[in-house]
């Protein structure tokens, strides 16, 4: 079983939409969770951080189940600007999900 | 700059050669991480170092991969006798330290290695 698995996609939804992607992990003592965000052919940037309670930040909510050991990310009014693909981070030495590809169209 | 800096940006080589990539952290940062990326795929761990602890090398594809941080600062990632299917992005990123709720690491544009 792979440390982190996300769902590769793609997405693709129309302008508007709400959109969530999931992603679990293996490793129950990880204790730190991101979400980055990667562009065609650029490095990956730090979306936002994953806290216990849940945290949210503008269009994007952030979530954390330590007892089903999965993470998700919810986009609301998706923008054309969202479409990029979407990596979830586990930490312990930093574990990369394989990202999800989201495409918004008009 | 204050980024993380990688060097060179591109890589052609022949098969069979070997060649190294490297990686200026963020100053200041004390843990250091090496992903591969082939096209259209996700990031592969390689390796990371973390102060002057051991490293944790269990992502290294094969003995020909190996890689350094000297001095606690810069990395360089050596792939020996280098084939084919070596050809991908070599990323590297730095965080202020390893675990914690607000290590965002910060990554640099990447090496493109590509094996002819």
């Amino acid at each position: 079983r792979k440390e982190v698995e996300q769902d590769p996609g793609p997405f693709n939804v129309p302008e508007g939409a709400t959109v969530a992607f999931n992603c679990t992990y293996s490793n129950s003592a990880s204790q730190s969770f991101f979400w980055y965000r990667q562009d065609c052919r650029k490095e990956p940037k730090l979306l936002m951080s994953v806290y216990s309670s849940g945290n949210e930040d503008g269009r994007f909510t952030a979530q954390l189940n330590r007892a089903s050991q999965y993470i998700s990310l919810l986009i609301r009014d998706s923008k054309l600007s969202d479409s990029a693909t979407y990596l979830c981070v586990v930490n312990l030495a930093m574990r990369f999900g394989a990202g999800t590809r989201l495409t918004v169209k008009p | 700059g204050a980024g993380v800096s990688q060097s060179p940006s591109n890589k052609v080589t022949e098969k069979g050669k070997d060649v190294e990539l490297r990686c200026d952290p963020i100053s200041g940062h004390t843990a250091l991480y090496w992903y591969r990326q082939s096209l259209g795929q996700g990031l592969e761990f390689l390796i990371y170092f973390q102060g002057n602890s051991a490293p944790d090398k269990s992502g290294l594809p094969s003995d020909r991969f190996s890689a350094e941080r000297t001095g606690g600062s810069v990395s360089t990632l050596t792939i020996q006798r280098t084939q084919q299917e070596d050809s991908a992005v070599y990323l590297c990123a730095s965080s202020s330290e390893a675990t914690g709720m607000n290590t965002e690491a910060f990554f640099g544009q990447g090496t493109r290695l590509t094996v002819v």
